[in-house]
């Protein structure tokens, strides 16, 4: 089946540190992957997508390249923010009979500190 | 403002209660989608549903109903059968059940049995 595993965290920066969020994936098909963004105590926003090999998925200076040859989808931002502070998780959408499920990692909490 | 709105924001049971709990879109999205989340674990799918009058079990579905009678609802019941319901809980709806869809999420329910 379908799954999806990323770097455990906490992981602890600096601000103004570089981030990577590792992300890798088992899928039978053809996936669109994304990472979804969780701030204390809400639900999840969509924070970029992919949903094909080599598309790169960007927003708000957070990057991620759709890397079908290592069935990667890293996320990187080259400064992080205090307000970065949160889980982040990588997800992939593949399709299952008449719809594509989603299915999430663990997720990694981020913490930025001062 | 469109958008996801689940109510309670928490929810205290005593065992052996059923509670619903609310998710309400109006988005004019026709999938619907329940998640459960537990501390340092993804999100694990409930039900889901692609259009009215139409759902079906997700990965955990034992210990809960759903029913879909208007496009914009789509309430989650937790049954006295359900070993461990302390969780939160995640709403979520995309235009189509399409894997290209993202999915948008409302804020969440915390349900704590007592």
């Amino acid at each position: 089946g379908n799954s999806v595993t990323q770097m455990e965290g906490p992981v602890t920066l600096s601000e103004e540190a570089f981030l990577t969020i590792n992300c890798t994936y088992t899928a039978t098909g053809y996936p669109s992957l994304f990472w979804y963004v969780q701030y204390p105590g809400e639900g999840l926003q969509l924070l970029l997508k992919a949903t094909k090999a080599d598309d790169k998925g960007s927003n708000k200076g957070f990057e991620a390249t759709y890397r079908k040859e290592t069935t990667s989808f890293h996320l990187e931002k080259g400064s992080v923010q205090v307000s970065d502070s949160a889980v982040y998780f990588c997800a992939l959408s593949d399709r299952e009979g008449s719809w594509g499920k989603l299915q999430f990692g663990a997720g990694t909490q981020v913490v930025v500190t001062p | 403002d469109g958008g996801i709105t689940q109510s309670p924001k928490y929810l205290f049971r005593k065992e052996g209660q059923n509670v619903t709990l609310s998710c309400e879109q109006n988005l004019n999205h026709d999938a619907m989608y329940w998640y459960r989340q537990d501390p340092g674990q993804g999100l694990r799918l409930i039900y889901y549903s692609q259009i009215v009058n139409d759902f079906q079990k997700g990965d955990i579905a034992e210990g809960y109903s759903v029913s879909r009678e208007k496009k914009e609802s789509f309430p989650l019941t937790v049954t006295s059968a359900q070993k461990n319901p302390t969780a939160f809980y995640l709403c979520a709806s995309s235009p189509t059940s399409s894997q290209y869809n993202e999915q948008f999420f409302g804020p969440g329910t915390r349900l704590t049995v007592l």
